[in-house]
């Protein structure tokens, strides 16, 4: 079974500085997807950032980018520039895909932003 | 457009009542995701309808849940009876059906379930 896991429950970062948080999983497919969504206060879970294993580039949006190791299957999110705005739960997940996509989620990262 | 909603945002029953939580999936979406996060554990996934169909059940912790999507639009989840466990905050998403990126989970805001 696929396992996701996110070793630090919580982190915290000074506003316009740069952190990064961690995820491994654990799989035996070859071709998968990996997601980092993001939960602010109260408010709906919303994607950030998304990889296909398949491909060796590193995905990036905007001040959101990956560091994807396939053979270490780690999975980090690295955030720069860092704003009020980013504090939230942050989930990593994983998803075989095929004819269901369901995710499988890591325990959570609440990322606190400091002014 | 609408994004996904979820009824009622906050549900407090007692051991043994029934509650129906609903989910109404973005228009057109025909994937839909039912998921669960317990308190200081993981979000897991329950179940997944494509249209009316269920696609995969396997999440479904035992027979007292039942989750149903007539015509293929919104989904209720009964829970009857509900028990101390199922306490935790239930998560409705959607997807169209495609690529990989076309089935990118659009979640709700969730239902906050707390069984006393």
């Amino acid at each position: 079974a696929q396992t996701v896991t996110q070793s630090q429950p919580e982190m915290s970062v000074q506003e316009a500085e740069t952190v990064t948080l961690s995820c491994t999983y654990d799989t035996s497919e070859s071709d998968y997807y990996l997601f980092w969504y993001k939960q602010p206060p109260s408010r709906q879970m919303i994607l950030v950032i998304r990889q296909e294993a398949y491909k060796q580039q590193n995905a990036t949006e905007n001040r959101f980018s990956v560091n994807f190791q396939k053979a270490a299957k780690s999975f980090s999110l690295k955030i720069s520039d860092s704003q009020l705005g980013d504090a939230a739960m942050y989930f990593c997940a994983y998803s075989y895909g095929g004819s269901n996509y369901k995710l499988t989620f890591g325990k959570g990262t609440l990322l606190t932003v400091n002014p | 457009e609408a994004g996904v909603t979820q009824f009622p945002s906050h549900s407090v029953i007692e051991k043994g009542q029934t509650v129906t939580l609903r989910c109404d999936p973005i228009s057109g979406h025909d994937n839909l995701y039912w998921y669960r996060r317990v308190m200081g554990k993981e979000i897991k996934f329950l179940l997944h309808f494509v249209k009316e169909s269920k696609q995969d059940e396997s999440g479904m912790p035992n027979n007292r849940f039942l989750a149903e999507r007539t015509g293929g639009t919104y989904s209720t989840l009964k829970v009857q009876p509900a028990e101390l466990e199922d306490s935790g905050v239930y998560f409705c998403a959607s997807s169209r059906v495609g690529t990989a990126t076309q089935e990118t989970q659009y979640f709700g805001p969730g239902t906050r379930l707390l069984v006393l």
